[in-house]
């Protein structure tokens, strides 16, 4: 079964610099990868996703991640971090033979601070 | 505006008793989720739906149970069985094979 590791609980970064959100999978086929963020008692809302083609996935509010199939990481970055920016960050994948089975990493939660 | 409702935003039962959560689409979407979410612990998906008056267990379903008599609804009823029902409950659904999912707001469920 696939899964889905995030290393690090919290990342804290100084507004304007940019940001790194670590995520490594294991799965067994090919994956569908995912970024996803959520706001306190929010739920969850889609940022970018890979599914196949470049590398390089751009998404929502400037954020893009790197699909690095060697070393198996899907790392979310942002040139330039916003206050705004703070949250709780999920990374997911989806084996492409199983629909239904989409494994979640346990989040990081990202401070912005001015 | 299209999207997916829950209700209750939030609840509070006693010991003892079943309580069920609402999810309502109108994205026309096939597939919808039911995931839990505690601190620490990512989403643990519970049920799943492809199709209208078919679902599938997921990870951790005892003690919860669902009905999928329309397409644009997809309730959850958190019985007495569930050992730790205290959590945040999210409803999602999907359109395609590739696609990502889309959440509802949640719901908070706190046993007393």
């Amino acid at each position: 079964a696939q899964s889905v590791a995030q290393p690090e609980d919290q990342v804290n970064v100084a507004e304007g610099n940019p940001l790194t959100v670590k995520c490594t999978y294991s799965v067994s086929g090919n994956p569908y990868l995912f970024w996803y963020v959520q706001y306190p008692n929010r739920g969850l809302q889609f940022l970018l996703k890979y599914i196949t083609g470049d590398n390089l996935v751009k998404g929502s509010y400037g954020f893009e991640a790197e699909f690095n199939k060697s070393q198996t990481s899907f790392h979310l970055k942002k040139p330039s971090a916003l206050v705004s920016d703070s949250a709780l960050y999920f990374c997911a994948v989806r084996d492409i033979n199983n629909n239904n089975d989409m494994r979640f990493g346990a989040g990081t939660r990202l401070t912005v601070k001015p | 505006d299209g999207g997916i409702t829950q209700s209750p935003k939030y609840l509070f039962r006693k010991e003892g008793q079943n309580v069920t959560l609402s999810c309502e689409q109108n994205l026309n979407h096939d597939a919808m989720y039911w995931y839990r979410q505690d601190p620490g612990q990512g989403l643990r998906l519970i049920y799943y739906s492809q199709i209208v008056n078919d679902f599938q267990k997921g990870d951790i379903a005892e003690g919860y149970s669902v009905s999928r008599e329309k397409k644009e609804s997809f309730p959850l009823t958190v019985t007495s069985a569930q050992k730790n029902p205290t959590a945040f409950y999210l409803c999602a659904t999907r359109l395609t094979n590739t696609g990502e999912l889309f959440f509802g707001e949640g719901s908070r469920l706190t046993v007393l």
